[in-house]
């Protein structure tokens, strides 16, 4: 059964600091790949779509790939209060399905 | 990205019965998905809906259940029948632009079953 992976958290980080999220998946023929970040009561809101491999910025986010060891991260950087929420990684696994992880739940602390 | 509307918002429900959920996009799609989010939990796939066909299911989940209709590119609705408080949770309508581009979602259904 494909599978992606993600600590639970809570991850807590002091205003400013840079907050890494990870995330591992187990379907090696995946080729694209998501963050959404979902405030508590809210829907998730993509954040970062990542497809080839090394890093992708994107204002205080860079979400990294690496398919050979099947890991992909995000990135805060300056985290702020308001960045506090739970962020799922998310892998597109072919057949028109996307598989999401439990998610992490980070706090940032002013 | 295409707007998508949701409703109910909210529901509280009786056990053993059903509600309909509707979501409403502003452009037409192929593909919508219907996932659900329990208590604490990540976000399952119950179905992709198909226009001008029957819905595809996932695992672990049944037609009987979960009836969905797409009548047309713009909209779906998905049914929750003969609820029981298992069934309480967030349902979520979601759409993509193609087939490996990024889900976006409605505001999503939060479902209690009493």
């Amino acid at each position: 059964q494909k599978e992606v992976e993600q600590n639970s958290g809570p991850l807590s980080v002091p205003e400013g600091a840079i907050a890494s999220l990870n995330c591992t998946y187990s379907d090696r023929g995946s080729q694209s790949f998501f963050w959404y970040r979902q405030y508590s009561g809210k829907s998730p809101e993509l954040i970062m779509s990542i497809y080839s491999n090394g890093d992708k910025e994107d204002g205080r986010f860079t979400a990294q790939l690496n398919k050979a060891s099947q890991y992909v991260s995000l990135l805060i950087r300056d985290s702020q209060p308001s960045d506090s929420a739970t962020y799922l990684c998310a892998v597109y696994t072919g057949g028109f399905k996307t598989i999401f992880g439990a998610g992490t739940r980070l706090f940032v602390k002013a | 990205s295409a707007v998508i509307s949701q409703k109910p918002s909210r529901d509280i429900c009786q056990r053993g019965t059903s509600l309909t959920i509707q979501c409403q996009v502003d452009s037409q799609v192929t593909m919508m998905f219907w996932y659900r989010q329990q208590p604490g939990q990540s976000l399952t796939l119950i179905a992709t809906a198909n226009q001008g066909s029957e819905a595809t299911y996932e695992s672990g989940f049944v037609i009987d259940k979960f009836p969905i209709s797409r009548p047309n590119l713009t909209f779906s609705t998905l049914t929750v029948s003969n609820m029981s408080p298992e069934d309480s949770s967030i349902y979520l309508c979601s759409v993509a632009a193609g087939e490996e581009s990024p889900l976006h979602f409605g505001n999503g259904t939060r479902l209690t079953v009493t």
